[in-house]
């Protein structure tokens, strides 16, 4: 149980296009849900914790005009970078917060976003 | 905010040897300890937790060992096989927010 899906796996666009990247609980509901950026040969960095039915609330240093997270239901949250330029290329995780959970979050399997 | 040190930053061992990495953490409202193995291109897998109420949790080879009085809290790897081999992030955490801060990461080299 618990599974976390993300889609896509892998994304190439040009740069000043923006990309959209779906988290899904598939099989249970999560009123949070948190979103990562990790470099290569980095650690994960939390950006945003996204929570149902209301506003992201964004870490120090990461614009929330530049990424937009969505978590319109239980078992969806988006997050989409808006013009993408070559820095923002990473690594994209995001994981669940059970509904019930006292701590354990379930990770995605992540999100390769290469601009160009 | 919370300021995570992971020690040591590379870690190679001798297939059939232990390995020790130690985390400390700063904030001392984090309640929840776990230990993510990340292999390249994947996602983090939990391999073992521990709360604030416990000192110790043991799953065969992996153990946790946790000190709240000088925040930190180590994993120990026994008898370790080439597929240890990977990068091992701690992530203390709030269970009250959720939050996970992950440390910087060690890698482990297990060789036969």
């Amino acid at each position: 149980g618990a599974v976390v899906s993300q889609h896509p796996s892998r994304v190439i666009c040009k740069s000043g296009t923006s990309v959209k990247i779906e988290c899904r609980s598939l099989d249970f509901q999560a009123t949070t849900m948190f979103w990562y950026r990790q470099f290569p040969k980095q650690s994960l960095m939390l950006m945003a914790t996204s929570n149902e039915g209301s506003k992201a609330t964004y870490e120090q240093g990461v614009e929330k005009d530049k990424f937009l997270i969505n978590h319109a239901s239980l078992t969806l949250s988006t997050l989409t970078v808006t013009s993408a330029h070559p820095e923002d290329s990473s690594f994209y995780i995001c994981s669940a917060l059970h509904i019930q959970g006292i701590g354990e979050q379930f990770f995605g399997p992540g999100t390769r976003l290469t601009v160009l | 905010g919370e300021n995570v040190e992971q020690h040591p930053s590379t870690l190679s061992v001798q297939e059939g040897d232990s390995a020790v990495i130690k985390c400390t953490y700063s904030d001392s409202a984090s309640n929840y300890f776990p230990w993510y193995k990340q292999e390249l291109g994947k996602r983090p897998q939990l391999i073992i937790d521990i709360r604030s109420n416990v000192g110790e949790k043991k799953d065969q080879r992996i153990a946790v060992t946790l000190n709240k009085t000088a925040k930190h809290f180590s994993l120990h790897i026994t008898e370790t096989q080439p597929e240890d081999s990977a990068v091992y992030f701690c992530a203390p955490g709030s269970s009250n927010t959720g939050k996970l801060i992950f440390g910087q990461g060690t890698t482990l080299q297990v060789k036969p």
